[in-house]
C-alpha cells in the first residue's frame, strides 16, 4: 500500500522557536496533502489542505502565518510552526491522497509529537 | 451542512464477541464513507471505504461495514473481536458533489474500542 512518512517523529523545542515537520509520500505522487492536529482527547482537526505548486487552503480559525505550509513537489509537503508556544504542543499528522481518482482514501503518516517548553 | 457523528465515545466488548462501532452521517449528495483505525501514538490506518455498489463492504483485519442509506449510517462491525483490535476508530465522509473541497474529509470525533480478554 501507499506509504507516507513524517519527520521528525518527536520534537521538543523552546518557546519562540520555529519547528519544521516534513511529510513525504514514499511510493506515490500526491497532488494533495492534508495536515491535521490531534488533541489529547483524540479529536482530529483538519488544519489545512496542501496543494502542490499552489497556496494551501486553511481551515477556519487556523492562522496561516503561524502554520506555514509548503508543497514544493508531488512527494513532499512541510508544515512550519513559527514562534511556537506551549499551546502549540500537540500531535501533528499529515496525510496524502494518490493522484487521480477523487474518492481515493487518504494515507497517513505516523505523526509528529511536538512539545514546546 | 456536512457532518459525521460517532455517538459512542467508548465501546467495551469481550474478546470473541461481535463488535459494532456506530457512525451516522449527513451530506448533500451520495456519500463516500471511510473508516480508519489509530493505534496509540500512531497515525491513522485505512480500514475500508464505501463508494458505490454492494452495501456491505469488507476491509482489513476482518472488519466490515454496512452502508444504510435510509438510516444514513455506516456502522463498523467485526464478528469476533480480538484484544489487538483495541484502538481508536474514526469514521469520515466526503461529499462527492462538493468540488471545491479538494477531497477534504469530514471526520467523526472517534470511538475508543476496548476489547477485554
Amino acid at each position: 500500500g501507499a506509504v507516507v512518512s513524517q519527520h521528525p517523529s518527536r520534537v521538543i523545542c523552546k518557546s519562540g522557536t520555529s519547528v519544521k515537520i516534513e511529510c513525504r509520500s514514499l511510493d506515490f505522487q500526491a497532488t494533495t496533502m492534508f495536515w491535521y492536529r490531534q488533541f489529547p482527547k483524540k479529536s482530529l482537526m483538519l488544519m489545512a489542505t496542501s496543494n502542490e505548486g499552489s497556496k494551501a487552503t486553511y481551515e477556519q480559525g487556523v492562522e496561516k502565518d503561524k502554520f506555514l505550509i509548503n508543497h514544493a513537489s508531488l512527494t513532499l509537503s512541510t508544515l512550519t510552526v513559527t514562534s511556537a508556544h506551549p499551546e502549540d504542543s500537540s500531535f501533528y499528522i499529515c496525510s496524502a491522497s494518490v493522484q487521480g481518482s477523487s474518492y481515493n482514501e487518504q494515507f497517513f503518516g505516523p505523526g509528529t509529537r511536538l512539545t514546546v517548553l | 451542512a456536512q457532518s459525521v457523528a460517532q455517538p459512542e465515545d467508548q465501546v467495551n466488548v469481550a474478546e470473541g464477541n461481535p463488535l459494532t462501532v456506530k457512525c451516522t452521517y449527513s451530506v448533500s449528495g451520495n456519500p463516500y464513507l471511510f473508516w480508519y483505525v489509530q493505534y496509540p501514538n500512531r497515525g491513522l490506518q485505512f480500514l475500508l471505504k464505501y463508494i458505490t455498489g454492494d452495501n456491505l463492504v469488507k476491509g482489513s483485519y476482518g472488519f466490515e461495514a454496512e452502508f444504510n442509506k435510509s438510516q444514513t449510517s455506516f456502522h463498523l462491525k467485526k464478528p469476533s473481536a480480538l484484544v489487538s483490535d483495541s484502538a481508536l476508530y474514526f469514521c469520515a465522509v466526503r461529499d462527492p458533489y462538493n468540488a471545491g473541497n479538494n477531497r477534504k474529509l469530514i471526520w467523526g470525533l472517534g470511538t475508543s474500542l476496548a476489547v477485554n480478554p
